[in-house]
């Protein structure tokens, strides 16, 4: 079975600080990892995919994620936080390819962005 | 390209009726995807359907859920004698046939049951 683990259910960073949000994941095949972003009352944007090509991902809005196998991670990164960043971010694995091709979630980490 | 839709946005409910929710996915997307989202939880997963076929439920309710997407019209989940437990946010998402884990989601329903 697939698992997703976001360590740090809140995140707080200084408006122009590094933002670095951590995801581990378990799965028995080569996954597919993603990271998607929610603001408060809508539904998730993807950020964000890794797909076994590129290690190292770039996404949306400055936003980027390195795949590293060896420690099974795939954290997010972000050079210089922005107010607007602020929102509640999910990683998520899939099978690669698989026909069991639902998401499995992380819980989460709210991001809050400080003057 | 209109993305998903998914309607109501709201919807409120007393305990024992019915919640109808439905979900228009995004043109030439076949596939489509049902997760729902619990208050300060992330999302889980709960039916994945294609053209109607349900193709994976392994994350609904046994019970009072259900969930169909017919060959015309938008995919529905149904909860029929609604809990207090079953407040919470319910997304749909869908993929298109030749990348079916690339899953883009709708605004969501929120659902309260009063």
């Amino acid at each position: 079975a697939q698992s997703v683990t976001q360590l740090g259910s809140h995140v707080s960073v200084s408006e122009g600080a590094l933002v670095l949000l951590r995801c581990n994941y378990s799965s028995s095949v080569p996954p597919y990892l993603f990271w998607y972003v929610q603001y408060p009352n809508q539904g998730l944007q993807l950020l964000l995919k890794y797909t076994s090509a590129a290690t190292l991902v770039k996404g949306i809005n400055g936003f980027e994620a390195e795949f590293k196998k060896s420690e099974t991670s795939f954290h997010l990164t972000k050079p210089s936080a922005h107010m607007s960043d602020a929102a509640e971010y999910f990683c998520a694995v899939s099978d690669e390819g698989g026909t069991a091709s639902k998401l499995t979630f992380g819980t989460g980490t709210r991001l809050q962005v400080t003057l | 390209n209109a993305g998903v839709m998914q309607n109501p946005r709201h919807l409120v409910r007393r305990r024992g009726q019915e919640a109808r929710l439905r979900c228009s996915p995004m043109k030439g997307h076949s596939h489509v995807y049902w997760y729902r989202q619990l208050p300060e939880e992330g999302l889980k997963f709960m039916v994945y359907l294609q053209k109607e076929n349900i193709i994976d439920e392994s994350g609904m309710p046994k019970e009072r859920f259900s969930a169909e997407f017919p060959k015309e019209g938008p995919s529905i989940l149904r909860i029929q004698q609604v809990v207090r437990g079953d407040s919470a946010a319910y997304f749909c998402a869908s993929s298109p046939p030749s990348f079916y884990n690339e899953q883009f989601f709708g605004p969501g329903t929120r659902l309260t049951v009063l």
